[in-house]
């Protein structure tokens, strides 16, 4: 069955950085756009980034434009977040998840990681 | 960004009765090139990602039982869980995919009476 497991994650102090992974498997991962959401404790869902399958766009929410880049491996079915410049507001869980369509975009999603929670303090 | 909007922020329904939840856009979401609204509604459990349930306003995901239903169209959508379940108790979501910029409602925290 279709499963997105996630690693990475962590406490990390603020100006650092963080790599977060999200491997697919039982499904052709190189067909489907994937996207990183996240949440915020006791928040609500936010949707921050978005690559197309065969990662050759890449589109960014302002809230992490320019600190945050979004790369993935169709070989080893994997993709990745690197969080960079974090601060306190970047405190989250974070979520891939993949859109089951076929589109020049992504729509919604059938399937999500189990979620990593990044916490950026001193 | 489309700002999504939901109401309540929370509700308490008693057991085998009907919750209803609703979700405004500060824009259409309905493509008039297809007719088509591109709004999905997720269920989130404690401690669990969001599930999906309805896509396109109206069409429930595989799995997902006959009681929950969405409507709507435009700016105005609705999800209904008639005959309220124990299982049910969760924060739902409406989100829109209209704009490339998706964006998620506050959540509705759905609890039992």
């Amino acid at each position: 069955h279709v499963q997105l497991v996630q690693s990475g994650g962590g406490l990390v102090n603020p100006g650092g950085s963080l790599r977060l992974s999200c491997a697919a498997s039982a499904f052709t991962f190189s067909d489907y756009y994937m996207t990183w959401i996240r949440q915020a404790p006791g928040k609500g869902l936010e949707w921050i980034s978005y690559i197309s399958s065969d990662g050759s766009t890449i589109v960014y929410a302002e809230s992490v434009k320019g600190r945050f880049t979004v790369s993935r491996d169709n070989v080893r079915n994997s993709v990745h977040l690197q969080m960079n410049s974090l601060r306190g507001d970047d405190s989250a869980v974070y979520y891939c998840a993949r859109d089951p369509n076929f589109e020049l975009r992504p729509y919604y999603f059938d399937y999500w990681g189990q979620g990593t929670l990044v916490t950026v303090s001193s | 960004d489309i700002v999504m909007t939901q109401s309540p922020d929370s509700l308490a329904v008693s057991l085998g009765e009907r919750a209803t939840i609703n979700c405004k856009s500060s824009q259409s979401v309905l493509y008039s090139s297809n007719n088509k609204n591109y709004l999905a509604w997720y269920q989130q459990k404690a401690g669990q990602p969001p599930r999906l349930l309805i896509s396109w306003a109206s069409i429930r995901e595989s799995g997902v039982p006959d009681r929950f239903s969405g409507s709507g169209s435009g700016t105005d959508f609705t999800l209904t869980i008639t005959s309220l379940q124990a299982e049910d108790v969760a924060v739902y979501y409406c989100q829109q995919y209209y704009s490339t910029f998706l964006t998620f409602g506050g959540g509705t925290k759905l609890e039992i009476k």
